[in-house]
């Protein structure tokens, strides 16, 4: 799987848009974009993916460059429950051996009151 | 209703001592996982099991042996326990082994002293 990297850590403004940055150049033409999160003390959350099409949902959008190379993340109305810390992690989606997320060390997202 | 339940959530031995981490989804899901996240909180893959079939087994110390008794449940057990294990560990469960959303528990907290 290819390697991403994120900054180690941002602020946001409670109510402000958080825009999480990811780098994953290596990235090859069957790998998907995943976001999950992971808030202090609990398992981590699955937020979004994409292959190459923008996402939304109701927890976020997900805008992928055109040579995804990059993604950002985005949290249109950030609260102080979103502080986490936000893992991208890029992946093939076939089953067997191949399933399994490879966690770097992601970006811890302080929102401020 | 909890989909990922893992038990205990905190697990306080010594050094030497067998134990064993309970991990039930009641999501209906084929495959199951075990992630461990260390003291610097990387967060890595240890095992997966899908309908009850071992299909991920990463380099880990064959003191770790995963149960699934059903594809409802993995088990985790750790023989001969080393301070190293300290950890916070993770259950995981996906729809089947290519799912694109893992669920996780909500981890438990070994300590070995």
């Amino acid at each position: 799987d290819a390697k991403t990297t994120q900054p180690p850590s941002m602020d946001c403004a409670e109510g402000r848009a958080a825009n999480l940055p990811c780098n994953h150049s290596t990235i090859s033409g069957n790998e998907y974009v995943y976001w999950y999160r992971q808030i202090h003390s609990q398992g981590p959350q699955y937020i979004i993916h994409g292959l190459k099409n923008n996402e939304t949902n109701e927890m976020a959008s997900l805008i992928i460059t055109e040579d995804r190379k990059s993604s950002t993340l985005i949290l249109p109305h950030a609260t102080l429950r979103d502080t986490a810390v936000y893992y991208c992690i890029v992946r093939v989606n076939y089953g067997g051996a191949t399933n399994k997320l490879i966690f770097g060390t992601g970006t811890l997202l302080a929102v401020q009151p | 209703d909890t989909a990922v339940s893992q038990t205990p959530k905190y697990l306080v031995t010594q050094m030497g001592n067998d134990k064993s981490i309970k991990c039930e989804q009641n999501l209906g899901h084929d495959t199951m996982y075990w992630y461990k996240q260390d003291s610097k909180k990387f967060l890595k893959i240890m095992f997966s099991y899908n309908n009850k079939e071992l299909i991920i087994n990463e380099t880990v110390p064959n003191r770790f042996s995963p149960k699934s008794p059903d594809k409802a449940h993995l088990n985790l057990h750790i023989n001969s326990l080393e301070l190293g294990d300290s950890a916070v560990y993770f259950c995981a469960s996906s729809q089947e082994a290519g799912a694109t959303e893992a669920f996780f528990g909500q981890g438990t907290r070994l300590t070995v002293v």
